[in-house]
């Protein structure tokens, strides 16, 4: 079976400080992609990292960044420099190369961002 | 603009009616998928095509529900004899032939009364 679990429902940062947010998975198969996805209160879903689980180097995208520990199935999102326009439902989500060719959320985290 | 877009945005029907959700994909994917998000939730997988083939079929799909994609571009959702627990966003999103990256379009929004 595949799994996503995200353990913490909310999470609140200051502006301009960073802040992690958490993610646990599930599989037994080795070629599977990891995402971590962004939901504004407009309700459309935006990427926002992808992670290979073949690579070792965790991926970044500008302010964005991810913990990958493929032993551990974690893999964590990192925001630095947070925004007011980070604020949103966070999920993460995993997709296998083979078998089940579908994206499977974790319950999602509700960000938000103090001024 | 060449993102996915979904129509109607939302939709409000009584129990035990009809109702058809289209969803056209970006031109370029040959993969398209159907997921349903209830309040609080993360997106649970409906179904997807590749092309005009429907490939994979959720258990949360039941008979009430089918989806086409005729001519392998727009898909249509149908949900037959609607009931309150249908009540959801339906999230439609397209992919390439790898299927990794996964663009979503805004959702409709059903509310079964």
């Amino acid at each position: 079976a595949q799994t996503v679990t995200q353990s913490q429902p909310e999470m609140s940062v200051q502006e301009a400080e960073t802040v992690t947010l958490s993610c646990t998975y599930d599989t037994s198969e080795s070629d599977y992609y990891l995402f971590w996805y962004k939901q504004p209160p407009s309700r459309q879903m935006i990427l926002v990292i992808r992670q290979e689980a073949y690579k070792q180097q965790n991926a970044t995208e500008n302010r964005f960044s991810v913990n990958f520990q493929k032993a551990a199935k974690s893999f964590s999102l990192k925001i630095s420099d947070s925004q007011l326009g980070d604020a949103a439902m966070y999920f993460c989500a995993s997709f296998l190369i083979q078998g089940a060719q579908k994206l499977v959320f974790g319950q999602g985290t509700r960000l938000t961002i103090n001024p | 603009d060449t993102g996915v877009s979904q129509d109607p945005r939302h939709k409000i029907t009584k129990r035990g009616q009809n109702v058809t959700f289209r969803c056209d994909p970006i031109s370029e994917h040959n993969r398209l998928y159907w997921y349903r998000q209830t309040l609080g939730q993360g997106p649970e997988f409906l179904t997807y095509f590749q092309n005009e083939a429907q490939l994979e079929k959720s258990r949360l799909l039941s008979d009430r529900f089918s989806a086409e994609r005729p001519k392998g571009s727009f898909s249509t959702l149908e949900i037959q004899r609607t009931e309150q627990g249908d009540s959801a966003m339906y999230l439609c999103a397209s992919s390439s032939q790898t299927g990794s990256e996964q663009f979503f379009g805004p959702g409709t929004r059903l509310t079964v009364l």
